[in-house]
């Protein structure tokens, strides 16, 4: 099983819409927790850190319960410039700090 | 600032040739780390480095070497290119984990082709 599952997609959805994806992890001791947003054939960059308390920036608002060992990152009044792959990402705990991605899930917001 | 750089863009290689991808920062970050992008398989992470002189293994560094003489530079050896290593590979560089969630800022990635 790996350690990071997201659901592949792709969400198709009109502008304007409210998008959502789901992620979980499998290992409990992990430490902390990041969407990271990938255009096509670009590098990833960093969307936002996810943290217990729920933490928003600007349409976009990231969940994390480590109960359940889910990530949540909910999209509001998508924009075509929305359209990319979304990548859930958790620290390994024993390697440095690296990370350890989901595949992603692909969004195409559409006219 | 250059941010974090990698060279070469492109690469095509034979079957047993061997290479060397270049990553550089100039940010003096401590964490570095080597990843390879597959379609359908996500990053995965092959190589990384907690500082000068230091470094460890990934999940996937069978045909892959590093070094790390200084802080900025941490390249990765091909020793006997396979066409199963053919991907994109990124390069990353962080400042140690506060618990603040820092940042990891990537290269432009290098894509190869192993014929």
């Amino acid at each position: 099983r790996k350690e990071v599952e997201q659901d592949p997609g792709p969400f198709n959805v009109p502008e304007g819409a409210t998008v959502a994806f789901n992620c979980t992890y499998s290992n409990s001791a992990s430490q902390s927790f990041f969407w990271y947003r990938q255009d096509c054939r670009k590098e990833p960059k960093l969307l936002m850190s996810v943290y217990s308390s729920g933490n928003e920036d600007g349409r976009f608002t990231a969940q994390l319960n480590r109960a359940s060992q889910y990530i949540s990152l909910l999209i509001r009044d998508s924009k075509l410039s929305d359209s990319a792959t979304y990548l859930c990402v958790v620290t390994k705990v024993y390697s440095g700090y690296a990370l350890n991605f989901g595949k992603g899930t692909s969004l195409l917001v559409t006219p | 600032n250059a941010g974090v750089t990698q060279t070469p863009k492109f690469q095509v290689l034979k079957t047993g040739q061997s290479m060397t991808l270049q990553c550089a920062q100039d940010m003096n970050h401590e964490y570095m780390s080597w990843y390879r992008q597959d379609p359908g398989m996500g990053l995965r992470l092959i190589h990384y480095s907690v500082g000068a002189g230091i470094t460890d293994q990934g999940e996937v560094p069978n045909g892959y070497n590093v070094s790390r003489s200084t802080t900025e530079d941490f390249p990765l050896r091909l020793l006997s290119a396979a066409p199963s290593q053919t991907s994109v590979y990124f390069c990353a560089s962080s400042s140690p984990p506060s618990g603040r969630g820092e940042t990891q800022y990537f290269g432009p990635g290098t894509r190869l082709l192993v014929l």
